[in-house]
């Protein structure tokens, strides 16, 4: 797979459950950053956790990050109809630069 | 709290003509970036921007794009001739610093139809 690539690829779940996607990585990176984007929208930061962390925290968000498996979660709890959008993790390779490189993102549908 | 804003929201041009995307950073950011988002693609890295030079670039960004910060506030994309592939959403994005802590925000994003 390529860097930053999520799955699910999509996510349907009812109001209230918890949503849970994936990234995975292939570099060794600083950071990896988390990113909202509703249809058609711009790109709304979410978090972002250190290469040297292993879980933050945000409201109803939380994520974590094995530098071991190359790989990060994003779990939303409780969620709400609000939370429809698509979900995109991001990397910040130094050793290439500072540009981010984004995954295809999990699409996540909140049915009320 | 301040954001990144871009102009227009939306762009409609005719195959070959010049485009220019305006974008204003977040004021004491001093690193700013170019991406663009094909419908239903990822986002991809353009161009990288610091200290008045590009400090890094794609392979995308070939010779018909060029970028410009003219003035302390504005950071301007420009497609010389356009093509039906350059259609797509171009979003700005700054940074303060960068660091491990160092977040990128993205402002609301162009969406460039080309005809």
């Amino acid at each position: 797979s390529q860097q930053g690539e999520e799955d699910p690829q999509a996510l349907s779940i009812q109001e209230g459950e918890n949503a849970t996607m994936n990234c995975s990585y292939k570099t060794s990176i600083n950071n990896l950053q988390w990113y909202r984007q509703n249809s058609g929208r711009g790109l709304v930061h979410l978090i972002l956790i250190r290469s040297n962390e292993r879980e933050k925290h945000s409201g109803r968000l939380r994520v974590t990050l094995d530098t071991s498996k190359k790989s990060s979660s994003l779990l939303i709890t409780a969620s709400r109809a609000a939370d429809t959008a698509s979900y995109f993790c991001a990397t910040d390779d130094r050793a290439a630069g500072n540009k981010l490189t984004f995954g295809g993102g999990t699409r996540v549908l909140v049915k009320p | 709290e301040p954001e990144v804003t871009q102009t227009p929201s939306h762009q409609v041009t005719q195959m070959g003509q010049e485009v220019i995307l305006r974008c204003v950073p977040i004021s004491n950011h001093l690193y700013f970036y170019w991406y663009r988002q094909i419908l239903g693609q990822k986002v991809e890295f353009l161009v990288s921007f610091y200290n008045n030079e590009i400090s890094e670039k794609s392979e995308i960004f070939d010779d018909q794009f060029s970028v410009e910060r003219p003035d302390g506030s504005n950071f301007t994309l420009k497609i010389r001739s356009t093509k039906l592939e350059d259609s797509a959403m171009y979003f700005c994005a700054s940074e303060r610093l960068v660091g491990a802590e160092s977040e990128q925000f993205f402002g609301p994003g162009t969406r460039l139809t080309v005809l």
